[in-house]
């Protein structure tokens, strides 16, 4: 059975920092992987996602995620965040069908 | 298009008591999610329809629990009856469903649940 593990519950950064935002998955097969952000108050809006093709994928909003089949990771980074970044970010994988298993969750605070 | 709507937005209710949860999917959407999201336990998939059947409702916590689809731009969450414990915030998801894994999933603004 798949898994996502996000290694960090909560991530503070000052803005204009670069961040990274870790997540692990667990699969014996071929795996679509998602990262949604989650404004307060808001539901899961889809940041970027990895179904194929070249393995760094990029956001409208600078965020980037390199898919990396070798350490079943799939990281999201930025260079340069904004005080509007701050929210939940979660990592989300799917192996084929309908189900979607999502980690727990990353809070990010970026701080003036 | 309006995105996926909900209603109500906040439910305050007593333990005991009945709480029925709504929600219009994205009209051509066919797969429909209901998501429960706490503190202590994350977002956990209650369950999910495809073309308005039921197809996996493995996540349902309990028989209190009741989710109905019955037609393509609507569905129900049904608690009955309720218990503090079920407080949460409760979302309705829905995809194309056409493809499947691939899908991006859209979420509604959720249904914040607090029994007393």
């Amino acid at each position: 059975a798949q898994s996502v593990t996000q290694l960090d519950s909560q991530v503070p950064v000052f803005e204009e920092a670069p961040v990274e935002l870790r997540c692990n998955y667990s699969s014996s097969v071929s795996v679509y992987l998602f990262w949604y952000v989650q404004y307060p108050n808001q539901g899961l809006q889809l940041l970027l996602k990895y179904l194929s093709g070249s393995t760094l994928v990029e956001s409208i909003n600078g965020f980037e995620a390199e898919f990396n089949k070798s350490q079943t990771s799939f990281h999201l980074r930025k260079p340069s965040v904004h005080i509007s970044d701050t929210a939940e970010y979660f990592c989300a994988v799917n192996t084929g069908g309908f189900k979607t298993i999502f980690g727990a969750g990353t809070r990010l605070f970026v701080k003036a | 298009d309006a995105g996926v709507i909900q209603s109500p937005r906040h439910e305050v209710t007593e333990m005991g008591q009945e709480v029925t949860l709504r929600c219009k999917p994205i009209s051509g959407h066919n797969s429909l999610f209901w998501y429960r999201q706490t503190m202590m336990r994350g977002l956990e998939l209650l369950i999910y329809f495809n073309n308005n059947v039921p197809i996996d409702d493995s996540g349902m916590p309990e028989d209190r629990f009741s989710a109905k689809m019955p037609n393509a731009s609507f569905s129900t969450l049904k608690i009955q009856p309720s218990e503090p414990r079920d407080s949460a915030v409760y979302f309705c998801a829905s995809s194309l469903g056409t493809s499947g894994s691939m899908d991006e999933q859209f979420f509604g603004p959720g249904t914040r649940l607090t029994v007393l």
